[in-house]
């Protein structure tokens, strides 16, 4: 079965990155985008930027463009978002999520990254 | 204005129906895009319930009931998740989502309340 587990919580200071990872299964990694989004705390969901396994190639939306990375290791199925110079605005939880024609199905079960000085 | 927006909240009874809209911003027709329907419970990550883009070109997400559908209201420009016979096990909060102009856009949410 498709899963897309990630890991766990992370607490940084102001200024610093983040690094999260999604390690998939149950599917040819390569053959969907995937998908981050973040929700902090009783609020909606936003998206950040998708990546394509299969070449490398990503889209970042507007918020998050000069600050977001998103890479990913074939050998281990495993895709990775990067987030620099996080502020307390950027505490929330983190979720991964696999991409297929236009939209999402299969989340990650959410990372909580929280910015605290 | 937001590009998707939905009610932020709705009621109903256990066995009625509750019908949630997502409206397009003016200007964005509905017609073309294909519409994500998403349920999302306190502390669990969101659920995939259907994608509509036409009776068509549908597609139910795995295990989902068929009690949950998916709809267009061109006249509204809006897409509508129906939910026939709620359940308690519906109490949740519910996002709609689009590709629009070479990004994804999520609803404001919904959040239902079965009393």
């Amino acid at each position: 079965q498709v899963q897309l587990v990630q890991s766990g919580a992370e607490t940084k200071k102001p200024g610093a990155s983040v690094m999260v990872s999604c390690k998939t299964s149950g599917y040819t990694f390569t053959s969907n985008d995937i998908n981050w989004m973040r929700q902090a705390t009783g609020q909606g969901l936003e998206w950040m930027g998708w990546m394509s396994p299969r070449s490398g190639y990503t889209g970042y939306a507007q918020k998050f463009q000069g600050r977001v990375t998103m890479t990913r290791d074939t050998s281990t199925d495993t895709a990775y978002m990067e987030l620099s110079n996080l502020t307390f605005d950027d505490t929330a939880v983190y979720f991964c999520a696999r991409g297929i024609n236009r939209g999402c199905d299969f989340w990650g079960q959410g990372t909580l990254v929280t910015v605290s000085s | 204005q937001a590009v998707l927006t939905q009610p932020a909240s709705l009621s109903a009874s256990p066995g009625a129906s509750a019908s949630l809209t997502c409206t397009l911003r003016s200007g964005i027709n509905v017609g073309p895009y294909i519409i994500y329907w998403y349920q999302q419970k306190p502390g669990s990550p969101p659920r995939f319930l259907l994608r509509y883009q036409s009776d068509s070109d549908k597609q139910q997400g795995s295990g989902v009931p068929s009690r949950f559908s998916g709809s267009k209201d061109a006249s509204a420009n809006a897409g509508i998740l129906l939910i026939s016979g709620l359940q308690s096990e519906d109490e949740a909060d519910y996002y709609c989502l689009i590709w629009h102009n070479g990004a994804y856009v999520f609803g404001t949410g919904t959040k239902v309340t079965v009393l």
